[in-house]
């Protein structure tokens, strides 16, 4: 596509349920990357895929935390037993190679909201 | 561990006014530096970036930044700001040695400008 797609958009979602949030990188990127976005906070970063793989997930905040990518394409983060602490905004940003000359495309993001 | 400091986190100014960013980072070795802007209710877009050459890098909207390797640094400038500049803007880093393009961002500097 012609941007990194993200969805949903918005999620309310009970303590203790599980969610799952997905993005769709554009086409041909082999980089994909996490990151949460909480309120008067930075951007963390959570987890890097080099196609399929994840060479770098030091940032998944706990085990409840888990992603995959499939396909070399789209990629879904699943937070399980979710927590009020895990309300925020979570990007994904995708780009063509993991060389740190590219720069990244953000998704609109999916903003996580545990009542 | 690699961090990015931006020491402004609210900057108010009126149009016209002059505006200076501040963002520090600490790491020894080359390094690529970028700005990202965020609008309100958009996604996160990318303003400029730097990876070598000449130290003042010009962007889109009139935006430049000067990358002070002495003083680890990378300040974003624009001249004469407009209330459509009202946004939050990161600055980020990452290693040039860095195989896996992970950005690390500062906190955002939220810009109101005042018609």
């Amino acid at each position: 596509g012609a941007g990194v797609s993200q969805s949903p958009s918005n999620k309310v979602t009970e303590k203790g349920k599980d969610v799952e949030l997905r993005c769709d990188p554009i086409s041909g990127h082999t980089a994909l990357y996490w990151y949460r976005q909480s309120l008067g906070q930075g951007l963390e970063f959570l987890i890097y895929f080099q196609g399929n793989s994840a060479p770098d997930k030091s940032g998944l905040p706990s085990d409840r935390f888990s992603a995959e990518r499939t396909g070399g394409s789209v990629s879904t983060l699943t937070i399980q037993r979710t927590q009020q602490e895990d309300s925020a905004v979570y990007l994904c940003a995708s780009s063509p190679h993991s060389t740190s000359n590219y720069g990244y495309t953000f998704g609109s993001g999916t903003r996580l909201t545990v009542v | 561990a690699q961090s990015v400091s931006q020491h402004n986190h609210h900057v108010i100014l009126s149009e016209a006014a002059s505006l200076e960013l501040g963002c520090n980072y600490s790491y020894g070795g080359t390094v690529n530096l970028f700005w990202y802007v965020q609008y309100p209710g958009q996604h996160l877009q990318l303003l400029l970036k730097y990876f070598s050459g000449d130290p003042l890098v010009k962007g889109i909207k009139g935006f430049e930044a000067e990358f002070i390797k002495s003083k680890f640094s990378f300040n974003l400038r624009k001249p004469s700001v407009q209330w459509s500049d009202t946004a939050e803007y990161f600055c980020a880093v990452v290693p040039g040695s860095s195989n896996t393009g992970k950005l690390i961002f500062g906190q955002g500097t939220t810009l109101q400008v005042k018609p």
